[in-house]
């Protein structure tokens, strides 16, 4: 594997479920990012990492909530969404933070809440 | 409020009819400019980094440039496979360092 890998590529699930996206990163970088693209919206980060670090917690409702074991890996646990939250979840790495590194992004995980 | 605006909002040229990219910034402080390439289905794919004002970069068809104010990507007889959507995005330089994404752009090239 190279790059930025997630999984799943598309999961559909319903308001009451619990479920997890897996994001990791091949480029031994150090910082990790969630975002959320949903359409004709700009790129919203959600949470950034920094050395397994949370440096930044965008007002991202509860129903989310991110876990960084290491460097290489980043989760998202989804609990009790909202029809609203179905969108394109994007995970990033980048070498340092973002505003200073050019961020590589995984292929994105279509989540649709029913 | 910082900003990130990009026009248009969408673009439709003929194979070899060049054009540019608009992406217009309001930032307290600007660390850096960045230029990515979104294709569907795919997440985005870094292009270029502009620091300062009277920079530009160049890659195959295309050439980025920034000013203090707006930062343009210039693409020269572009072909079908550069249709895509491409993002700007603009890192602030303050004690409240961010980076804002524009809407991006959708280009498309008609054979």
């Amino acid at each position: 594997e190279t790059g930025v890998t997630q999984t799943p590529r598309h999961l559909v699930m319903g308001m009451t479920n619990k479920k997890s996206l897996k994001c990791e990163q091949h480029l031994g970088h150090n910082a990790m990012y969630w975002y959320k693209q949903s359409a004709k919206k700009p790129l919203e980060l959600m949470f950034v990492y920094n050395f397994k670090e949370q440096t930044e917690n965008n007002s991202v409702p509860s129903r989310f909530s991110p876990e960084c074991p290491n460097s290489s890996h980043l989760f998202l646990h989804l609990h009790t969404l909202q029809p609203e939250d179905s969108a394109l979840y994007l995970c990033a790495s980048s070498q340092g933070l973002a505003t200073t590194y050019e961020q590589y992004f995984g292929p994105g995980t279509r989540l649709t809440v029913t | 409020e910082d900003q990130v605006t990009q026009s248009p909002e969408a673009l439709r040229l003929q194979e070899g009819e060049s054009s540019s990219l608009n992406c217009s910034y309001t930032v307290s402080g600007l660390r850096g400019l960045f230029w990515y390439r979104q294709d569907p289905g795919k997440g985005p794919e870094f292009l270029f980094t502009l620091y300062s004002a009277g920079e530009e970069k160049e890659k195959e068809r295309l050439k980025a440039t920034l000013t203090k104010k707006e930062s343009f990507l210039h693409i020269t007889a572009p072909k079908p496979e550069d249709s895509a959507t491409y993002l700007c995005a603009a890192a602030t330089l303050n004690r409240d360092d961010k980076i804002i994404f524009g809407k991006g752009t959708r280009l498309h090239i008609l054979p």
